[in-house]
């Protein structure tokens, strides 16, 4: 069964420094999502984007964060200067369809440990 | 508006009892409420869904009641199993929006 795969499993990272978390989506997905966990609490939506646009994103999305998809298939996270309160889980996720329609497929997460 | 509130926080059950597990929501534009399973290290995973339009949706073990009048769904795991010891989310989203919005969380532990 196809899955969405992530890397790497767990970063560790200096507050300050950039990191990339890469995402390889369901093949004929199209819609993809950053969501993330912080530890003990919910999971959050963080980005969508479609069509190497972004179409929707949360008020945690903010210009420390961007993404891409640099190839045809990976999609990046990057965080610009990590902070502490980066410190979390983060998935992706992808869908056949967006706005409301499609399930979304969730990946294992990479843990982001920022110090 | 955009909360879904989620309960018990955590929940032991005994094999082959009931596991029930509540959530409730403001937003009426909300049209979709998934539970999604996640164990240890992995990520979440979609359990069984709904939307308003009907009151109850079953998959085997697994039962979503829905009261939309109250703005509140459940989850009914019957003849729960070890193996159903997971976090479980509730969720939602609304029509024509990318994100879904999570609950907390339940961690239901099932003793053998």
């Amino acid at each position: 069964e196809p899955e969405v795969t992530q890397t790497p499993s767990h970063q560790v990272t200096q507050m300050g420094q950039e990191v990339i978390l890469r995402c390889v989506p369901i093949s004929n997905h199209l819609y993809f999502y950053w969501y993330r966990q912080i530890l003990g609490q919910k999971v959050e939506f963080l980005v969508s984007f479609y069509n190497n646009e972004i179409s929707e994103k949360s008020e945690i999305f903010d210009d420390q964060f961007s993404v891409e998809r640099p190839d045809g298939s990976n999609f990046t996270l990057k965080i610009r200067s990590t902070k502490l309160e980066d410190s979390a889980m983060y998935f992706c996720a992808s869908s056949v369809g967006g706005s409301g329609i499609g399930t979304q497929y969730f990946g294992p997460g990479t843990r982001l440990t920022v110090l | 508006q955009q909360q879904v509130k989620q309960s018990p926080q955590s929940l032991i059950v005994q094999k082959g009892g009931i596991s029930i597990i509540n959530c409730a929501y403001e937003n009426t534009a909300f049209d979709y409420f998934p539970w999604y399973q996640q164990f240890p290290g992995k990520g979440p995973a979609l359990l069984i869904a709904i939307r308003p339009d009907v009151s109850e949706k079953k998959e085997g073990r697994f039962t979503i009641s829905f009261n939309k009048s109250a703005k509140q769904f459940s989850l009914h795991i019957m003849d729960s199993q070890p193996g159903d010891s997971a976090t479980y989310f509730c969720a939602a989203r609304r029509n024509r929006d990318d994100k879904i919005i999570f609950g907390k969380g339940t961690r239901l532990h099932i003793l053998p």
